[in-house]
């Protein structure tokens, strides 16, 4: 069975500082994305990563794909109250199926 | 953009219902997918199709069927609804191919169905 671990599982801290979200796996992904859902939405997509070893930015956050391709960080800096929700990994072993972690609840107070 | 949308946003049916929850994309994709989300089990995939008429069982199948007799619409029903399908239901869809870039899935913003 494949699995992805997110860590940790929930989050609360202040505005402007820095955070670090993890996605692990003993399964190797073809790709890896990552999905923001606020409360009472669906996710919605943030990046794919695809190479073993990337790095993507989107503005304040910072992702990486393991050289390995099986785990994954989610690095936000200087935290505002909008980057509040639930971040949820997802791998793509190939096929249809995707796997999705549990997810990291953030909470950021201003 | 890519719109899903999903019939209701919150419903409450009683325990031995049927219940249908329809899913509609505006963007021609061929795969649909029907998850439930579940606080520290993520998301769990229930049924998928690639195509209309076809489907495939997810991880969690039983107790629920789907139809799709469109290529834009996929529906999910509870023959019998039962207290334990209580939950967040996510429908998504995801353009053709098997690239990694084509397993980008677009959600729709749920459906909270509450089994009394």
């Amino acid at each position: 069975t494949q699995l992805l671990e997110q860590s940790p599982q929930f989050l609360s801290i202040q505005e402007g500082e820095n955070l670090t979200v993890y996605c692990n796996s003993s399964s190797v992904f073809s790709s890896l994305q990552w999905y923001r859902q606020e409360p009472g939405e669906g996710p919605v997509l943030l990046v794919t990563v695809v190479t073993g070893g990337e790095v993507k930015k989107l503005k304040r956050l910072t992702f990486q794909f393991g050289d390995a391709r099986k785990d994954s960080s989610l690095h936000i800096t200087a935290a505002q109250p909008g980057d509040t929700g639930l971040y949820l990994c997802a791998g793509w072993p190939g096929g249809f199926k995707t796997i999705f972690g549990a997810g990291t609840r953030l909470f950021v107070k201003a | 953009d890519v719109k899903v949308t999903q019939s209701s946003r919150y419903l409450v049916k009683r325990t031995g219902e049927k219940v249908f929850l329809e899913c509609v994309q505006d963007m021609d994709h061929e795969n649909m997918f029907w998850y439930r989300q579940d606080p520290g089990l993520g998301l769990r995939l229930i049924y998928f199709s690639y195509d209309v008429k076809m489907k495939e069982k997810g991880d969690i199948p039983e107790g629920y069927s789907v139809s799709r007799e469109k290529k834009e619409r996929f529906s999910l029903i509870l023959e019998s609804a039962s207290t334990n399908q209580t939950s967040m239901y996510l429908c998504a869809s995801s353009p053709p191919g098997q690239g990694w870039y084509y397993n980008e899935q677009f959600f729709g913003p749920g459906t909270r169905l509450t089994v009394l």
